[in-house]
């Protein structure tokens, strides 16, 4: 069974500071990783993209990626109440299916 | 431009009937995929299409079915409703179906409540 784990939150942090949430994935013969946002009563919309290892930076987001330790991590630099939302980490399995964590519900207290 | 259309944008039907949503991709998309969220879960598989074909299924029984059009578009049936078929179902599109297909564009999905 390909499962995608993700802690479910909330995870709580202060305007101005860096939130961190992180995904773990069963797959090993997976090689793209993904990070959506989802705002309450809206649908998914994709923010990152990672497929090597290592760190890719857009903007205030960093995704990080530990293929070794079957890892995905997302920094969010100078955290905005706006950021507020469920970030969801999804795999592209080895058949070409996107497999969903259940998302971290990300607070952003001003 | 257009981005992923869903229709109806909600619906309320009753147990043991049957229910058609609707979706277009956005154009130039040939891949279309279905999914169905509850509160408070990651969105779950339930059929992927591209170029009219099936490729791929999740774990849904077999009142759940789906097809696309030669436009692209494509239709998601349930039949024979279950209360536990409420839910928000999400239609995504992308370019491809293999590499390309973690890149997702979503519409703004339909509610479907069974009573």
């Amino acid at each position: 069974q390909k499962e995608v784990e993700q802690n479910s939150g909330p995870l709580s942090v202060p305007e101005g500071a860096i939130a961190s949430l992180n995904c773990t994935y069963s797959d090993r013969g997976s090689q793209s990783f993904f990070w959506y946002r989802q705002y309450s009563g809206k649908s998914p919309e994709l923010i990152m993209s990672i497929y090597s290892n290592g760190d890719k930076e857009d903007g205030r987001f960093t995704a990080q990626l530990n293929k070794a330790s079957q890892y995905v991590s997302l920094l969010i630099r100078d955290s905005q109440p706006s950021d507020s939302a469920t970030y969801l980490c999804a795999v592209l399995s080895s058949n070409y299916q996107l497999i969903w964590g259940a998302g971290t519900k990300l607070i952003i207290k001003p | 431009d257009a981005g992923v259309t869903q229709s109806p944008t909600h619906l309320i039907k009753t147990r043991g009937q049957h229910v058609t949503l609707r979706c277009s991709p956005i154009s130039g998309h040939k891949s279309v995929s279905w999914y169905q969220q509850v509160l408070g879960q990651g969105p779950q598989f339930i059929f992927q299409y591209y170029e009219k074909e099936e490729r791929g299924r999740g774990n849904f029984p077999d009142r759940f079915s789906a097809r696309q059009f030669p436009n692209y578009s494509s239709e998601l049936n349930v039949n024979a409703l279950l209360l536990g078929d409420s839910a928000l179902y999400l239609c995504a599109s992308s370019l491809k179906w293999t590499s390309g297909n973690g890149e997702q564009f979503f519409g703004p999905g339909t509610r479907l409540t069974v009573l």
